[in-house]
């Protein structure tokens, strides 16, 4: 079946500095990408997402980056800071579909003093 | 504010008894879901239903069941539960079109089969 496979399990990094979670997918016919955020002991909620049209999209402190060609997208976080500390997942879903969405399997940030 | 809650936050269940976790939106949206989430897999869909009375096989539906008796709530129900269903569970809503910043979730429930 189609897979969103979302490379980093764990990544640690400084307060100040950035942080880069990547992802890969398989459905070509993938045209959405939406990124969430868990905090601890709570559901998942929306972030940040990108669409098959546009190759770049940034929302404050949050970019999002998508190459098409690779079937890579990626999550930056610039200027990290302690509240950014959780899991992040990224999923792919067709825009004519968006309820079916595979989700990876997600990625622990922990933002060091 | 719209919410998706959840109900019970945790459970422990023996193995082999009936579990029913129940999820109540007040975002008027058609769709519901039921994932599960467990370390290292990420969130897999069990089942989803974008209308009431009617329920569908999401990609790992073996050993649960759906009900949508409203717009409103959506059961997951485990007839015979088994040490693998341990999991935390996740209920989600979404509008029948829109992007996926329309989804809501659930805080979860944390199911321990013994």
């Amino acid at each position: 079946g189609e897979k969103v496979e979302q490379h980093e399990s764990t990544l640690s990094v400084r307060e100040g500095d950035s942080a880069v979670i990547n992802c890969t997918y398989t459905d070509t016919a993938s045209s959405y990408f939406p990124w969430y955020k868990q905090e601890a002991g709570k559901g998942l909620h929306f972030v940040i997402d990108i669409r098959s049209n546009v190759d770049r999209k940034q929302s404050q402190r949050l970019i999002v980056l998508l190459d098409k060609k690779a079937k890579r997208f990626s999550l930056h976080i610039t200027a990290t800071q302690p509240e950014d500390s959780a899991i992040y997942f990224c999923a792919a879903s067709h825009d004519t579909n968006a309820y079916k969405v595979i989700f990876g399997k997600g990625t622990h940030l922990h933002v060091l003093p | 504010e719209a919410a998706v809650t959840q109900s019970p936050r945790s459970k422990v269940a023996v193995t082999g008894g009936k579990v029913t976790l129940s999820c109540h939106q007040t975002n008027n949206h058609d769709y519901m879901y039921w994932y599960r989430q467990d370390t290292g897999h990420g969130l897999r869909l069990i089942h989803y239903s974008y209308v009431a009375d009617s329920t569908e096989k999401g990609d790992i539906p073996d050993g649960y069941k759906a009900s949508r008796p409203s717009q409103e709530n959506f059961s997951l129900i485990l007839e015979l539960a088994s040490l693998s269903q341990t999991a935390v569970y996740f209920c989600a809503s979404s509008p029948w079109t829109g992007t996926n910043s329309d989804y809501t979730f659930g805080s979860g429930t944390r199911l321990l089969v013994i």
